[in-house]
């Protein structure tokens, strides 16, 4: 299976601060998706990602997919008490790979906003 | 629409009983899955499925069981129930498979003493 490695694991910032966490493939994905998880709840689809280079902003949130479709970021510009939660990206299988229920989740990443 | 629903939203086991976690969409999804996360982890795909009829195995299916007779549900069994499957429990469907965002439940907090 692919392996996606997403950084960091934790992040603590002050209340109007910046986030950045970031999910990095060894091989090229065809696509990418981003869920964020509130403390206490379910899994909430974001975004998905499909193109090299593609940039999507929803918000305060901007959303890359690097030109080589082996890494992407989600940005969160002056972050608010809301956006606390853990994000996680999902990556399908290989390009190509016909095992369409093993999309991998990254380990996700746990932002915690002080006020 | 009520999307993913889960039932029952905790529930307690002794060890060695059985249970059956309940999963039911009404999206029409073609695509079910069920993933378990542990505190402060990331979700596990257990089993999943692409159609009724058809199941496969994820990344942890030892000590599971699913079943697909209709598209609506997709139950997942415990059989003897061991602390290591004491997590918190996810349903999920998608309507294609690997360009199709995910539709969660509200989870399934299992505790198994």
């Amino acid at each position: 299976g692919q392996q996606v490695m997403q950084i960091p694991q934790y992040q603590h910032v002050q209340e109007g601060e910046d986030f950045t966490t970031y999910c990095n493939s060894s091989t090229t994905l065809s696509n990418i998706q981003w869920y964020k998880q509130r403390p206490g709840g379910h899994p909430v689809f974001l975004i998905q990602l499909v193109k090299s280079g593609e940039v999507k902003k929803q918000k305060r949130l901007t959303f890359q997919f690097g030109e080589a479709k082996k890494n992407s970021s989600l940005h969160i510009t002056a972050t608010q008490t809301t956006d606390v939660g853990t994000y996680f990206c999902r990556t399908p299988p290989s390009a190509g790979g016909t095992s369409y229920g093993k999309l991998t989740f990254g380990q996700g990443t746990i932002l915690t906003v002080h006020p | 629409n009520a999307g993913v629903t889960q039932t029952p939203k905790f529930r307690i086991l002794k060890i060695g009983q059985s249970m059956t976690l309940q999963c039911t969409q009404d999206m029409n999804h073609n695509y079910m899955y069920w993933y378990r996360q542990d505190p402060g982890m990331g979700l596990k795909l257990i089993y999943y499925s692409v159609g009724a009829g058809i199941t496969d195995k994820g990344e942890v299916p030892n000590g599971y069981n699913v079943s697909r007779s209709t598209t609506e549900d997709f139950p997942l069994r415990l059989e003897l129930a061991a602390p290591s499957q004491t997590s918190v429990y996810f349903c999920a469907s998608s309507s294609t498979g690997n360009n199709s965002p995910l539709h969660f439940g509200n989870g399934t907090r299992l505790t198994v003493t």
